[in-house]
């Protein structure tokens, strides 16, 4: 059973384009929201992180927003760079007792 | 550079030999996590320990055996391996469970391991 769905799947976007990744939940006891890029041949390194009492936080190229009522979190990679290429996680937890993974998606960027 | 070193990066081993992974965390973290993951897909938690104590087994086999030596030290005694058991083997730390939870986990690069 997934606990946090995941999609696309992958993603193809031009430079300077609009990466969008949605996640969606259905335990309403999840209570921190973490994104994780991968590189190949690296492990899962944090890229920004919301929690549920919060709709929108950005960090510089980078903005979860999170629609509570909904059971709903997206990332958005603003003015997506070729470096950007990798595969995205989404993640959810209970008091950081477990991590739940969604299922990844591969951004690609293209010149 | 990660701050959770994995060692070593890639091992190669048969089925009847014994190796073990070894993982370190120098952030004072309390809480430490085995993760398989295979190409393409997300992490599998395999283990998690919680203030060097054992706090959740995913029901794996006991060919993988954890060990927490002290609260910086991680490892994954390796025993009769499957080819099927290949992958990326990840460690990750974070700040705690419970109360001291909805802390992002750190992990490291991995070992990966290939069975033949």
């Amino acid at each position: 059973q997934q606990q946090v769905k995941q999609s696309p799947q992958s993603l193809i976007v031009q430079k300077g384009g609009i990466s969008i990744i949605n996640c969606a939940y259905e335990n309403t006891a999840f209570d921190y929201f973490p994104w994780y890029q991968q590189f190949p041949g690296k492990g899962p390194a944090l890229l920004i992180a919301i929690r549920p009492d919060v709709s929108e936080k950005k960090e510089g190229r980078f903005t979860i927003s999170f629609n509570k009522s909904a059971k709903q979190f997206s990332l958005h990679i603003m003015d997506s760079q070729p470096g950007d290429s990798a595969t995205y996680f989404c993640a959810a937890s209970i008091m950081g007792n477990q991590f739940y993974f969604g299922t990844g998606t591969s951004l690609t960027v293209i010149p | 550079d990660t701050e959770v070193t994995q060692t070593p990066k890639h091992l190669v081993m048969g089925m009847t030999n014994k190796k073990s992974l070894k993982c370190e965390q120098h952030m004072g973290h309390r809480a430490m996590y085995w993760y398989k993951q295979k190409a393409k897909k997300p992490p599998e938690l395999m283990f998690v320990y919680s203030y060097e104590k054992l706090s959740i087994n995913e029901s794996v086999p006991s060919r993988f055996s954890p060990e927490c030596p002290n609260s910086s030290l991680l490892n994954l005694h390796l025993h009769a391996l499957q080819p099927e058991d290949s992958a990326l083997y990840l460690c990750a730390s974070s700040q705690g469970q419970g109360a001291l939870g909805n802390q992002p986990q750190h992990f490291g690069d991995g070992t990966r391991l290939s069975i033949l």
